[in-house]
């Protein structure tokens, strides 16, 4: 059973770098089949899709948060991490990982079948 | 602003079925790409519920079905239970972005 945890601080001030970690368990990062992203939600708001790294280290962001966004990937610790500059108070949000998994039934697209548990970022001074 | 649209609200009796609507356009489902759905308990983070518009995975009760037709998607759920009570999202793509609806929430009366 493939488990993910995020960790990090859960305060962050304004105009600093929020940055988390998720750990996965239960199955290998570099298996080669799956992107391994991170997604948002803002309290009582719907969910907001930041980005995804593949194993190889190759990534793609949402465009509104692409000039602020990185995530890199570290296979020998079987982890991944987001970094996100600049932050405002409208990056309060719950911050889960997840596992991507592509999906090619009509066209290609992909869903999301194993998530962390989440864990809430607020930005205030 | 979400680029799929879901109904704020739906409620239903015990046993009831009931039908929850994601909208898009022909940017996004109606591109043909698939409607994926998730269901998020109170506190808890979101649970994959159905792939490629119609799929089950291992451990989700037949109860759940999800459908596709034109630019958009539903997704039904049959013998409503108490435990049905939560959040439900779908998730297609749009000009190769993962797109959520604004999500739908469930009460069981």
């Amino acid at each position: 059973q493939v488990q993910l945890q995020e960790s990090g601080p859960g305060l962050v001030k304004p105009s600093q770098t929020l940055s988390l970690t998720c750990t996965v368990s239960g199955g290998s990062i570099s298996s080669g089949n799956y992107y391994w992203s991170w997604i948002r939600q803002h309290p009582g708001k719907g969910l907001e899709w930041i980005g995804y790294i593949y194993d190889s280290g190759s990534t793609y962001y949402n465009p509104s948060l692409k000039s602020r966004v990185t995530i890199s990937i570290d296979t020998s610790k079987n982890q991944f991490s987001l970094k996100l500059s600049s932050v405002t108070a409208a990056d309060t949000a719950v911050y889960y990982c997840a596992r991507e998994v592509e999906y090619c039934g009509g066209d290609c697209s992909s869903y999301f079948d194993y998530w962390g548990q989440g864990t809430l970022v607020t930005v205030s001074s | 602003q979400s680029v799929l649209t879901q109904p704020p609200s739906v409620s239903g009796a015990p046993g009831q079925t009931i039908t929850i609507s994601c909208t898009g356009s022909s940017s996004n489902i109606g591109a043909g790409y698939d409607v994926h759905w998730y269901q998020q308990l109170p506190g808890t983070a979101p649970k994959f519920l159905i792939y490629g518009n119609s799929n089950r995975p291992s451990g989700v009760p037949d109860r759940f079905s999800g459908s596709k037709s034109g630019t958009s998607a539903s997704l039904a759920i049959t013998g409503l239970q108490a435990e049905d009570e939560a959040d439900y999202y779908c998730q297609s793509y749009d000009s190769s972005l993962t797109v959520f609806g604004g999500g739908t929430k469930l009460t069981v009366l």
